[in-house]
């Protein structure tokens, strides 16, 4: 019965250095998104799986930052040569997903990663 | 471009009293509006949905109204407690296609005073 489970807690990396993310949802949600907050804002939308349709990676801000979710379950976020403007909260949520017709599901999020980039 | 607004990044309204956030957008059709409860240092939580064509949806102290003519979502805590203190966030999405998104407007901050 675990919720959304993200690691590590808190990340503190050089700039210019690789990070990887991790995200365990809960178990048998086809949707996973990934979302970043700056201190004192609104979550901003990075990248989404449904099911094994393509990820919508429309909100991923640069070409350094990429995600993948293996077999339908445990995703992983890279952001690649940091910089200082990638320090954030980066939350994970996941949900049973929208079949059309029905309502869709709310999120359930994880208590995120906390990255800094010194 | 799509675009949320959330009233004021911060409101203060004495204990008891009916707290309103508002909650508006541009240049979307959303399917359904979601209501999210954020304190500090955790992750959001789910409160309430609405769909688009429902007027009002209640949860015990909790209200939420949608209009589409309008473009925008009340969200009303009755007789406020400093507990109900957070942040709150709106989320659309039109919920149309599997592969459509959920965004988030950037939040009002609730403070309950005893």
């Amino acid at each position: 019965g675990a919720g959304v489970s993200q690691s590590p807690s808190n990340k503190v990396t050089e700039k210019g250095k690789d990070v990887e993310l991790r995200c365990d949802p809960i178990s048998g949600h086809t949707a996973l998104y990934w979302y970043r907050q700056s201190l004192g804002q609104g979550l901003e939308f990075l990248i989404y799986f449904q099911g094994n349709s393509a990820p919508d990676k429309s909100g991923l801000p640069s070409d350094r930052f990429s995600a993948e979710r293996t077999g339908g379950s445990v995703s992983t976020l890279t952001i690649q040569r940091t910089q200082q403007e990638d320090s954030a909260v980066y939350l994970c949520a996941s949900s049973l997903g929208s079949i059309r017709g029905l309502v869709r599901s709310p999120l359930h999020f994880g208590n995120g990663t906390r990255l800094t980039v010194t | 471009s799509q675009k949320i607004e959330q009233n004021s990044e911060a409101l203060n309204i004495q204990e008891g009293k009916t707290a309103t956030l508002t909650c508006n957008y541009t240049n979307y059709s959303p399917a359904y509006l979601q209501w999210y409860r954020q304190d500090p240092g955790r992750g959001p939580v789910f409160l309430l949905l609405i769909r688009e064509n429902e007027k009002e949806k209640r949860k015990e102290r909790l209200k939420v109204t949608f209009d589409t003519t309008l473009k925008q979502s009340l969200f009303h805590i009755t007789a406020s407690q400093p507990a109900d203190s957070a942040t709150y966030l709106c989320a659309l999405d039109n919920g149309y296609s599997s592969a459509s998104k959920i965004i988030f407007g950037s939040g009002t901050r609730l403070s309950i005073r005893p």
